[in-house]
């Protein structure tokens, strides 16, 4: 089967940093995607890593390690507009097919 | 504008009749693909298209057909609909697919249709 798993909730104070960790285990991969949905509304595209390694877009960065199955989205300088959900996405050997883990909820505190 | 529209935007239906939920992008896109997004459980791939009359099953097909006749159009057709296919559905497009050279491409996603099964 194919598992991503993500936490539920995080909660974090205006101005600080937070991580997202996010773990996949998949029959086959090609790379990873992070979305950011606020309520109500469609998911936007935040980056995509396909190698190892940290790619840093302004405030946000996202970091992959292939071997480990792993990644992690860090949103610095936390404001209060980034209240939301983070998909993490695996794209896997299929060509155009998409999974999805369950989102996590980021909760900005003043 | 560059955008994804999806119609309708809110449904309540009963099971049974059928329908479609319309899905169109201005872009040019070879890629489209639809979702489901249920409480708990994420988005949930229903189909994907890479092209004109190129079409595939994501992990929950069941009960669903879809169409790319022309580029810019991907429907959603919903045969027989029944209470559990209730959901908010997503359709989304991108330059390529999600494996290719483009893919850190921008993906859009319509802007969703909630649907209610009764």
């Amino acid at each position: 089967g194919q598992n991503i798993d993500q936490p539920t909730e995080m909660t974090a104070t205006e101005g600080a940093i937070v991580q997202i960790n996010c773990t996949y285990q998949t029959s086959g991969f090609n790379g990873l995607f992070w979305y950011q949905q606020h309520a109500g509304e469609a998911p936007t595209f935040l980056s995509y890593n396909v190698l190892d390694g940290l790619e840093e877009k302004g405030r946000f960065s996202s970091f992959l390690s292939r071997s480990k199955g792993y990644s992690y989205l860090l949103l610095k300088e936390l404001q209060m507009k980034d209240s939301a959900s983070y998909l993490c996405a695996v794209t896997t050997d299929s060509w155009g097919k998409l999974q999805f883990g369950a989102g996590t909820q980021v909760v900005v505190t003043p | 504008e560059a955008q994804v529209t999806q119609n309708p935007r809110y449904l309540i239906t009963v099971t049974g009749k059928k329908l479609t939920v319309t899905c169109s992008q201005n872009m040019n896109h070879e890629y489209m693909s639809w979702y489901r997004q249920d409480p708990g459980l994420g988005l949930r791939q229903i189909y994907y298209s890479m092209n004109v009359e190129v079409t595939d099953k994501g992990d929950v097909p069941e009960g669903y057909k879809v169409s790319r006749k022309e580029k810019r159009n991907f429907p959603l057709i919903l045969e027989s609909p029944s209470p559990n296919q209730t959901s908010l559905y997503f359709c989304a497009s991108s330059l390529e697919g999600t494996s290719g050279a483009y893919s850190t491409d921008t993906q859009y996603f319509g802007p969703g249709t909630r649907l209610t099964v009764l």
